[in-house]
């Protein structure tokens, strides 16, 4: 089946700094990567979706210079949030997709466990 | 906009008996897709259960299956014969066939397994 591979699993930054998260499809090309950010004991929300070699598309309310995305390649997309605070801590996890038909699966990452501190 | 919503937040079952969770969903398209997902402890999300819009019959993955009622938009997950890996948070999905095509989740059920 299809792999989707985070890095790193956890992660602890000091208050002001910035923390890159990967997300990696491992067995499979993804044309669009989703990151969704979870709070405890509550539902996945949609925080962008990106395309490979195009801009991210923001969920409104989620500010596009904090959390950075970069969808380099078709295996590889990047998170990075700047300038961290505590209230930035959460569990992030990425998706992937294949490709554009309604059949194409959507394939979820383990998630990242960001503490700022 | 879609959504949906999962009214248990929490459910328990005995385990080797049967439980259902409910799932309802606000749309105004005729085509689109549903899932069921779980997600243990180990927060990794796993698929549980997909079912297309234009099909009539209920998807079924051996003791998971659904009851799709699309005049009602009910979305419904029967567990049979339950066991305790199946304890986990599920959430119910929507996705569009449209070019938006992004996951709406509902706000998730525990569910629980009693020995």
């Amino acid at each position: 089946g299809a792999v989707v591979s985070q890095h790193p699993s956890w992660v602890i930054c000091k208050s002001g700094t910035s923390v890159k998260i990967e997300c990696r499809s491992l067995d499979f090309q993804a044309t669009t990567m989703f990151w969704y950010r979870q709070f405890p004991k509550q539902s996945l929300m949609l925080m962008a979706t990106s395309n490979e070699g195009s801009k991210a598309t923001y969920e409104q309310g989620v500010e596009k210079d904090k959390f950075l995305i970069n969808h380099a390649s078709l295996t590889l997309s990047t998170l990075t949030v700047t300038s961290a605070h505590p209230e930035d801590s959460s569990f992030y996890i990425c998706s992937a997709r294949k490709g554009l038909a309604g059949t194409d699966e959507q394939y979820f990452g383990p998630g990242t466990r960001l503490t700022v501190t | 906009a879609q959504t949906v919503t999962q009214s248990q937040p929490e459910m328990s079952v005995q385990e080797a008996e049967t439980v259902t969770l409910s799932c309802t969903y606000d749309t105004s398209e005729s085509d689109y897709y549903l899932f069921w997902y779980k997600q243990p402890p180990s927060r990794q999300m796993i698929l549980v259960i997909r079912q297309e819009a234009y099909k009539q019959q209920n998807a079924t993955e051996n003791r998971f299956s659904v009851n799709f009622q699309k005049a009602a938009k009910s979305f419904s997950l029967k567990i049979s014969d339950s066991q305790l890996g199946d304890a986990a948070m599920y959430f119910c999905a929507y996705r569009s066939e449209g070019s938006a095509r992004q996951l709406t989740f509902g706000s998730g059920t525990q569910l629980t397994v009693l020995p």
